[in-house]
């Protein structure tokens, strides 16, 4: 079965420099989450899209933004990073078909960011 | 918002030895999800359990939603099930889908 797809799976940055997170949902899912775990914790919401619109927003730095396309793939852009920003980046996806929430968040394999 | 307590933070255990993980949350929810972390990072799904009882092969869980927990049973552990076990709540009251995790619980299985 197709699974979400994260690219690129490890992504080296210096700080104050850009970085953008690519995730690409299970296909005719049409809710992407995004969250942020660092060392040693456990991961952190910080936004979701149903049906390409913003749906819900957590702990996200306002130097991050996000966006989900047309073709429902989700992009997470992060700028002036930080050193502090170092951590595991996930993407989920649901298919919350109707609005309904009962749904599973199957999480990809994960986006490894190292801030120096 | 939603409190999700996992206990025991750590376990060791003997390979062959049965396990109980604990997950308390402080609110009604919608979703309930048991993950295992492996050692290289990936949180594999292991149950999408809000409420009742679910079988996989060495695994089970129990949720009992009106009392506000769940349970991740693992029988005859293997050394392949080291990792952190998490368990994440969708706050049905809270109007958001978003998962919120507990700190997890590190499980060692030793030869």
């Amino acid at each position: 079965a197709a699974g979400v797809i994260q690219s690129p799976r490890h992504l080296i940055k210096e700080k104050r420099e850009t970085a953008t997170l690519k995730c690409y949902p299970i296909p005719r899912h049409d809710t992407v989450y995004w969250y942020q775990q660092g060392p040693g914790q456990d991961p952190q919401f910080l936004i979701s899209f149903y049906e390409k619109m913003q749906s819900d927003k957590g702990s996200i730095p306002d130097r991050f933004s996000a966006q989900q396309f047309s073709d429902y793939h989700s992009e997470l852009n992060m700028s002036s990073l930080e050193l502090g920003d170092s951590a595991l980046y996930f993407c989920a996806s649901s298919g919350r078909a109707g609005g309904s929430s009962t749904d599973t968040q199957y999480f990809g394999p994960g986006t490894r960011l190292t801030v120096l | 918002g939603i409190q999700v307590e996992q206990s025991p933070p750590d376990l060791i255990l003997q390979e062959g030895a049965n396990s109980t993980l604990r997950c308390n949350f402080s609110d009604s929810v919608n979703n309930l999800q048991w993950f295992h972390q492996n050692p290289w990072g990936q949180l594999i799904n292991l149950f999408y359990i809000p409420s009742g009882t679910k079988q996989n092969g060495r695994l089970s869980a129990t949720t009992v939603a009106t009392e506000r927990y769940s349970l991740l049973y693992i029988s005859s552990s293997q050394t392949t099930d080291s990792g952190v076990y998490f368990c994440a709540v969708e706050n049905s009251g809270a109007g958001s889908y978003q998962l919120t995790f507990g700190k997890g619980t590190k499980l060692s299985v030793i030869p």
